[in-house]
């Protein structure tokens, strides 16, 4: 049972504009929620991070916002750039644990 | 300072076969988290090490095993690989687990698994 849905599959936006990859999750144990950036041939790269406590966090272009009642959360990459082309996944940990439940991604295309 | 440092980068086996991952975390950490990524898919949990005791185990058969050293690096195990097996095995660390430090992965670039 896939416990976090992750949309769009794959995204194209153009330089400059808004990029908004959306999740949703299931088990309300959940209480950490990271976003992960993933280029070919690397590992994931933590990129941001909320907790339930909090609606909104944002750090530089990154923004998540947390909609606990929905159980959603979403990533807003504003001026996207080339350079943010990349995978990214959503996830989700139950409390303390260091388990995290991935996404299925989200292949980000930025053109020039 | 080093990341979370895996080896091998890639490797060829055939079905029936044994392959051992090995990982070495950040200085510090002291849980080791396994992971397995599938081609155009999200990781998926495979271990938990903390302080060489297995803390969480995934959804996988016995066919995996792992274990953790006394200087908190990690090996990884699978037996009679399965074509299903190819894959990307992620190994993080984390400074320690039990608390909000635990869900702070750092994540290796991984070793390529290919079974033919």
């Amino acid at each position: 049972q896939q416990q976090v849905k992750q949309s769009p599959q794959s995204l194209i936006v153009q330089k400059g504009g808004i990029s908004i990859i959306n999740c949703a999750y299931e088990n309300t144990a959940f209480d950490y929620f990271p976003w992960y950036q993933q280029f070919p041939g690397k590992g994931p790269a933590l990129l941001i991070a909320i907790r339930p406590d909090v609606s909104e966090k944002k750090e530089g272009r990154f923004t998540i916002s947390f909609n606990k009642s929905a159980k959603q959360f979403s990533l807003h990459i504003m001026d996207s750039q080339p350079g943010d082309s990349a995978t990214y996944f959503c996830a989700a940990s139950p409390s303390n644990t260091g388990k995290l439940i991935f996404g299925q991604g989200t292949t980000l295309q930025v053109k020039p | 300072d080093a990341g979370v440092t895996q080896s091998p980068t890639h490797l060829i086996k055939t079905r029936g076969q044994q392959v051992t991952l090995r990982c070495s975390p950040i200085s510090g950490h002291k849980s080791v988290s396994w992971y397995q990524q599938v081609l155009g898919q999200g990781p998926q949990f495979i271990f938990q090490y903390y302080e060489k005791e297995e803390r969480g185990r995934g959804n996988f058969p016995d066919r995996f095993s792992a274990r953790q050293f006394p200087n908190y690096s990690s090996e990884l195990n699978v037996n009679a690989l399965l074509l299903g097996d190819s894959a990307l095995y992620l190994c993080a660390s984390s400074l320690r687990t039990g608390d909000s430090g635990a869900n702070v992965l750092t994540f290796g670039a991984g070793s390529r698994l290919t079974v033919l």
